[in-house]
């Protein structure tokens, strides 16, 4: 399905603790998948990414997680900062080595706030 | 880096009118750019797929009469929404890409658009 017009999610979380934010995406043939934080009116800023092929990809400080048997993509953030708030998209990509390498599934989001 | 820039940042204008936002790759060239629409505290929607020289594809749903698109170059895209209405309200954002997915795409700081 396409991502739909829900209110989003809420994490709060203390500052230091680690973070897990969690996306069911909806193509079972999506072969690309990308994390996005987004501050308050501005645009998508990427965070990390991972093949269908692999089911870890760590980068600094965050950790994306892929089932592909549920569906389901995590980004865990370790030792989170107030600097983390904002919301965070998962995306998908379907057939990302060919034409439609920029069109991007958005799932739901969570809004992510880090008190200090 | 690689920048995309996006203007203007916010825009109030009055039920009726046509309102344009640009999209500009600073410091690389993009064949193809891509059109999202967010209200708040929802995701991000794909619009239409820019494409240099050619008519934009258009995403299932969208008015392509409503928000006409231009890709008259290769470092600019126009989106324009003619005879705007309070429902039109909404964060537009473009991105683009450098040839590839991940790092390599980028999106505009959007456009907040208020129809009155």
């Amino acid at each position: 399905g396409e991502s739909v017009g829900l209110h989003l999610p809420t994490l709060s979380v203390q500052e230091g603790d680690n973070s897990i934010i969690n996306c069911a995406y909806s193509n079972s043939a999506s072969d690309y998948f990308i994390w996005y934080k987004q501050e308050s009116g501005k645009g998508p800023q990427f965070i990390i990414d991972i093949r269908s092929n692999m089911d870890k990809r760590q980068g600094q400080r965050v950790t994306v997680l892929l089932n592909k048997t549920v569906k389901h993509l995590s980004l865990q953030i370790a030792a989170t900062q107030p600097g983390d708030s904002a919301v965070y998209f998962c995306a998908e990509i379907y057939n990302a080595g060919g034409t439609s390498y920029g069109k991007l599934t958005f799932g739901q989001g969570t809004i992510l706030t880090v008190h200090p | 880096g690689a920048v995309v820039s996006q203007h203007p940042s916010r825009v109030i204008c009055k039920s009726g009118t046509s309102v344009k936002i640009e999209c500009r790759s600073l410091d690389f060239q993009a064949t193809t750019m891509f059109w999202y629409r967010q209200f708040p505290k929802q995701s991000l929607m794909l619009m239409a797929t820019s494409n240099e020289g050619s008519k934009a594809t258009y995403e299932q749903g969208v008015e392509k009469d409503k928000f006409l698109i231009n890709h008259a170059s290769l470092t600019l895209s126009t989106l324009t929404v003619t005879s705007a209405h309070p429902e039109d309200s909404s964060f537009y954002i473009c991105s683009a890409s450098r040839g590839g997915v991940g790092e390599k795409l980028f999106f505009g700081s959007g456009t907040q658009l208020s129809v009155l």
